[in-house]
């Protein structure tokens, strides 16, 4: 089955500055790429996602890169805000695999005015 | 995307009781599933609800356990049997248009078993 990696698990940058958070995946039929952003005590918030047939994707500050042939993909924050602090999942989805999304183990990323 | 709503939000249960959490989509939904939240963890697929018929578990997940139900294309529900402290945790449900992907969560159901 599908297995994801997710690194580092925790992030401090100070605002203003970038942040990346990388993730692998191993099923190469994995086909769909999300993002969710966690606040405390709240539930997973879709950020941004991206489909296998595209290699980048962007919504303002934030950006997705997906690597298909090394089966890897990062989250990309720029000019990084207080309230962006929150836990950042990345998950992979194959939809041949029954459309069960694999969650990495998460960033916990601190933005520090 | 769909608004999904839980019921209870929590919950401080006794051990070797059950606990039924109610998950409901404002939209029909192809798709849903339920997932653990341990403290400070990652998201942990529990099953796949299947409408009509008996939810599909992952690895560690048993039906005796956590018996789900799914009547129609809105609303699931997950009951965690026998309970014991190790089964404390955020349940969560998820549901997904088949056409999209993206799947959006319900708020949650934070269970304490004493």
């Amino acid at each position: 089955g599908e297995n994801v990696e997710q690194h580092p698990s925790t992030l401090s940058v100070q605002e203003g500055d970038s942040a990346v958070i990388k993730c692998t995946y191993s099923d190469s039929a994995s086909n769909y790429f999300p993002w969710y952003k966690q606040e405390l005590g709240k539930r997973p918030q879709l950020i941004i996602d991206i489909r296998s047939n595209v290699g980048e994707k962007k919504d303002q500050r934030i950006a997705v890169t997906l690597n298909k042939t090394a089966k890897h993909f990062s989250l990309h924050i720029t000019e990084t805000q207080p309230e962006d602090s929150a836990v950042y999942f990345c998950a992979a989805l194959s939809y041949n695999q029954g459309g069960k999304l694999i969650f990495g183990q998460g960033t916990e990323l601190s933005v520090k005015p | 995307s769909a608004v999904i709503s839980q019921k209870p939000s929590r919950d401080i249960c006794q051990r070797g009781t059950s606990l039924t959490i109610q998950c409901q989509v404002d939209s029909q939904v192809t798709m849903m599933f339920w997932y653990r939240q341990q403290p400070g963890q990652s998201l942990t697929l529990i099953a796949t609800a299947n409408q009509g018929s008996e939810a599909t578990y992952e690895s560690g997940f048993v039906i005796d356990k956590f018996p789900i139900s799914r009547p129609n294309l809105t609303f699931s529900t997950l009951t965690v049997s026998n309970m014991s402290p190790e089964d404390s945790s955020i349940y969560l449900c998820s549901g997904m248009r088949e056409s999209y992907n993206e799947q959006f969560f319900g708020p949650g159901t934070r269970l304490t078993v004493l």
